[in-house]
């Protein structure tokens, strides 16, 4: 099953509004959590890494005040997208590394959330 | 920095055909490589990895994959491919002993023909 979760899968809402994304890791607890966006037949460009009780560290050209990310504890991490617009609908997907896995196993990924914005 | 190349963007076969996609790889070391399917609206789902060893792997629903040090290349391959496996594929790497950065692919998107 699913060890990495997202919610909600689908949002939509309207331009100017704010709305934050989850992500949560289901039975470990994940110190690193990295944020991923997606454009429509495009790859997956990582936005952020989220560290547990400290700042997120944001890829070059991603907007830290446009896409807050917060991970207040071991098992969740949020981004918001703050006063929302059209060319901020994309499919966003987080991932998260289970320390006990291992240095040789990759990160799980979530389901993603696309996101439209009216 | 890492980079992955996908040279095909769309592929079709026809079914019980035998599938090769491509991807080529830059990294300075020997790097974790990665393929993964999605499927339309979906999340990754991955289909096989190759950390170090054996230069051929298996994989999930009959995929497998070879490493090419010397072509810097990991294609995937299926010998027989089915209807179900229309998807969009994605090669992917990672710092060899940490892989706390996946650089992606720009995908393949195949599409299967009765």
């Amino acid at each position: 099953g699913a060890v990495v979760s997202q919610h909600p899968s689908w949002v939509i809402c309207k331009s100017g509004t704010s709305v934050k994304i989850e992500c949560r890791s289901l039975d470990f607890q994940a110190t690193t959590m990295f944020w991923y966006r997606q454009f429509p037949k495009q790859s997956l460009m990582l936005m952020a890494t989220s560290n547990e009780g400290s700042k997120a560290t944001y890829e070059q050209g991603v907007e830290k005040d446009k896409f807050l990310i917060n991970h207040a504890s071991l098992t969740l991490s949020t981004l918001t997208v703050t006063s929302a617009h059209p060319e901020d609908s994309s499919f966003y997907i987080c991932s998260a590394r289970n320390p006990r896995d291992g240095d040789n196993q990759p990160q799980h990924f979530g389901d993603g959330t696309r996101l439209s914005i009216l | 920095a890492q980079s992955v190349t996908q040279p095909d963007i769309h592929i079709t076969v026809s079914e019980g055909a035998s599938l090769e996609l491509r991807c080529n790889y830059s990294y300075g070391a020997t790097p974790y490589l990665f393929w993964y399917v999605q499927s339309p609206g979906q999340g990754l789902q991955l289909l096989l990895k190759y950390f170090s060893g054996d230069t051929l792997v298996q994989g999930i629903k009959g995929f497998e994959a070879e490493f090419k040090r010397s072509q810097s290349s990991f294609n995937l391959r299926k010998p027989s491919v089915h209807w179900s496996d229309a998807a969009e594929y994605f090669c992917a790497v990672a710092p060899s002993g940490g892989y706390q950065k996946v650089t992606f692919g720009t995908g393949t998107k195949l599409q299967v023909i009765p």
